[in-house]
């Protein structure tokens, strides 16, 4: 089965200054996808930004990117000049290609906090 | 206005008592499903449908049970068995198998137990 390992269980940033959230995940597939959702203090799930594993190329969302390594089974988001509106739980999640019924697996989460 | 609708926000439950949840989508999606997140937790799934009149268990399926008898309809019901149903519970849905497809969540509730 696969799992997904958030390390960091909170940040901090300052405001307009830039910050990276860690993910790994296992896998013994070669088609993938990944995923980044938000969740701020309504709790209501937001998708930031979406990597298919075939590409090679970086997603990038405006101020924010993803670093997509799949040798090393790794999959961070960078958030640029950071917001205010930026602060909440952040999840990491993969989604497999072949099971049936297209399940997310989450990470345990990430809080960020960004400081004015 | 399309989207995902869950109520009620909040629920309380008493001991021995079975409890729906309810969620409802107006985006035309054939798959839909209910996620429990607990706290420090991520997002664990309940159950899945893929299509009417048909589901699957999830990874944490037991003391819970659901219907699918319309597309756009997904009803959670905790029965009594699930001795530890303080959560929050999200609904998703999507547009089905389809390569790149995205999960959209619905605003979630809050079920305590009394």
């Amino acid at each position: 089965a696969q799992t997904v390992t958030q390390s960091q269980p909170e940040m901090s940033v300052q405001e307009a200054e830039t910050v990276t959230l860690s993910c790994t995940y296992d896998t013994s597939e070669s088609d993938y996808y990944l995923f980044w959702y938000k969740q701020p203090p309504s709790r209501q799930m937001i998708l930031v930004i979406r990597q298919e594993a075939y590409k090679q190329q970086n997603a990038t969302e405006n101020r924010f990117s993803v670093n997509f390594q799949k040798a090393a089974k790794s999959f961070s988001l960078k958030i640029s000049d950071s917001q205010l509106g930026d602060a909440a739980m952040y999840f990491c999640a993969y989604r497999s290609s072949m099971e049936y019924g297209n399940k997310l697996v989450f990470g345990a989460g990430t809080i960020l906090r960004v400081k004015s | 206005d399309g989207g995902i609708t869950q109520s009620p926000k909040y629920l309380f439950r008493k001991e021995g008592q079975n409890v729906t949840l309810s969620c409802e989508q107006n985006l035309n999606h054939d798959a839909m499903y209910w996620y429990r997140q607990d706290p420090g937790q991520g997002l664990r799934l309940i159950y899945y449908s893929q299509i009417v009149n048909d589901f699957q268990k999830g990874d944490i399926a037991e003391g819970y049970s659901v219907s699918r008898e319309k597309k756009e309809s997904f009803p959670l019901t905790v029965t009594s068995a699930q001795k530890n149903p303080t959560a929050f519970y999200l609904c998703a849905s999507s547009i089905g198998q389809i390569r790149q497809e995205t999960q959209y969540f619905g605003p979630g509730t809050r079920l305590l137990v009394l």
